[in-house]
């Protein structure tokens, strides 16, 4: 079936870059999101990229998609304390029609 | 525009009642789908509405149940509840099918239930 794995935790110092990892299963995936959640929130959509594309950029955020791999990036340039949140990959399965999750990355961010 | 409302925010129930949970998606938007959020299971897909029909149904038992009217409002139901439905429940608009580029989704502020 349909898996999408993450790193739990990723710690960053405040002006550094953060990549946050993500892979998944389904080869017939189209699309491949990025959301993020602050505490006590819902998912907010950060950015996405159609999985004909190897990278995407938007403003601080830059996307790499290595579909060979199934791996799938988030980089975040010049982190700030308040990118502090949990970072959800998401695939749209094709084969189940529906968003898949991933387990979510906690990014914590130090001055 | 407003986003997704979610209603209540927070609700605590008893073993064994019955809760109605509401979404009004974004002004336009015939989808919505809704997930269950907890620190051991993550983000579970429960099922989506498309112009009133289900569309899609996630792994869960036949406690959850839900609706969608024809202003695309949709509610969600779990009855005879239990300890493990202690969730976050969120509610997710998009314009269309979810998975493409101008059908993302959007979330609302989520549902926090407390079953005790």
């Amino acid at each position: 079936g349909e898996d999408v794995e993450q790193s739990l935790f990723l710690s960053v110092r405040e002006g550094d870059s953060s990549v946050i990892n993500c892979t998944y299963t389904d080869s017939s995936s189209t699309y491949l999101y990025w959301y993020k959640q602050e505490p006590g929130a819902g998912l907010q959509l950060l950015t996405y990229i159609f999985s004909n594309m190897d990278m995407k950029q938007d403003q601080r955020l830059t996307v790499l998609l290595n579909k060979k791999d199934k791996h799938l990036s988030l980089r975040i340039a010049d982190t700030q304390t308040g990118d502090s949140a949990i970072y959800f990959c998401a695939e749209w399965g094709h084969n189940t029609d529906k968003l898949i999750f991933g387990t979510g990355t906690r990014l914590q961010v130090f001055p | 525009k407003a986003g997704v409302t979610q209603t209540p925010r927070y609700l605590i129930k008893t073993r064994g009642q019955q809760v109605t949970l509401s979404c009004s998606p974004i002004s336009g938007h015939r989808s919505v789908s809704w997930y269950q959020q907890t620190p051991g299971q993550g983000l579970q897909f429960l099922f989506e509405y498309f112009s009133e029909t289900q569309r899609n149904k996630g792994n869960f038992p036949g406690r959850f149940s839900g609706r969608q009217f024809s202003n695309s409002r949709s509610e969600m139901n779990v009855s005879t509840l239990e300890l493990g439905d202690s969730a976050l429940y969120l509610c997710a608009s998009s314009p269309g099918q979810p998975g493409g580029a101008d059908t993302e989704a959007f979330f609302g502020q989520g549902t926090r239930l407390t079953v005790v």
